[in-house]
């Protein structure tokens, strides 16, 4: 069946450091791809997109991911959390033969360690 | 600002009551839709509407009614209300009908819903 998958739940993170997640979806060919944070009580905000082209794209506020087709991934990173960071990590995947259907992750919460 | 806004923000109902949540679009969009994010914050589709006319109706009780007075209102009218309904309520724009790499979704900031 298609799915977007988000294996991790909840990630906490010391500010400062690294962040990586993950992202995983089943479907024949490379749909669309997206991702969005919610900050809390906030709507969901567009972070990075994804269709074809150079593989390692780059967003707002820092943020970047990586589309790799072998693994069928799209992990968003950032190299230097901030606080502000917190908050829920979503990633949402358009089925190219069904563009009016976009398939949201469960999602990811971020918290951040002081 | 240009922006997807809905109102209201919170809204504290008991049940059986009528309510109606409205949202409004300055992107110029062609289209707007309405998402249901329950408890664990999953988002599922309700509608979408294009230029006024309802393009995806998902399997959403008959108490739930969009209406679409333009291509940058749509609102939202609940008949009804039951527990099951609390939940965060998003409308969300897209300037075309397909969601697409150069047409993603704008989402508004939400309308929490808690019926009692």
């Amino acid at each position: 069946a298609q799915s977007v998958t988000q294996p991790d739940i909840h990630i906490t993170v010391s500010e400062g450091a690294s962040l990586e997640l993950r992202c995983n979806y089943s479907y024949g060919a490379t749909p669309y791809l997206f991702w969005y944070v919610q900050s809390p009580g906030q709507g969901l905000q567009l972070l990075l997109k994804y269709f074809s082209g150079d593989t390692l794209v780059q967003g707002i506020k820092g943020f970047e991911a990586e589309f790799k087709r072998s693994q069928s991934s799209f992990n968003l990173r950032k190299p230097s959390v901030h606080w502000s960071d917190a908050a829920e990590y979503f990633c949402a995947v358009v089925p190219y033969s069904s563009a009016s259907k976009i398939i949201f992750g469960s999602g990811t919460r971020l918290s951040i360690r002081p | 600002d240009t922006a997807v806004s809905q109102t209201p923000k919170y809204l504290v109902t008991q049940m059986g009551n009528d309510k109606s949540i409205k949202c409004e679009q300055n992107l110029g969009h062609d289209t707007m839709y309405w998402y249901k994010q329950d408890s664990k914050k999953f988002l599922k589709i309700m509608f979408s509407y294009n230029n006024k006319e309802l393009i995806i109706n998902e399997t959403v009780p008959n108490r739930f009614s969009p209406k679409s007075p333009d291509k940058a209102h749509l609102n939202l009218h609940i008949n009804s209300l039951e527990l099951g309904d609390s939940a965060v309520y998003f409308c969300a724009s897209s300037n075309l009908t397909s969601i697409s790499y150069n047409s993603p979704l704008h989402f508004g900031n939400g309308t929490r819903l808690t019926v009692t």
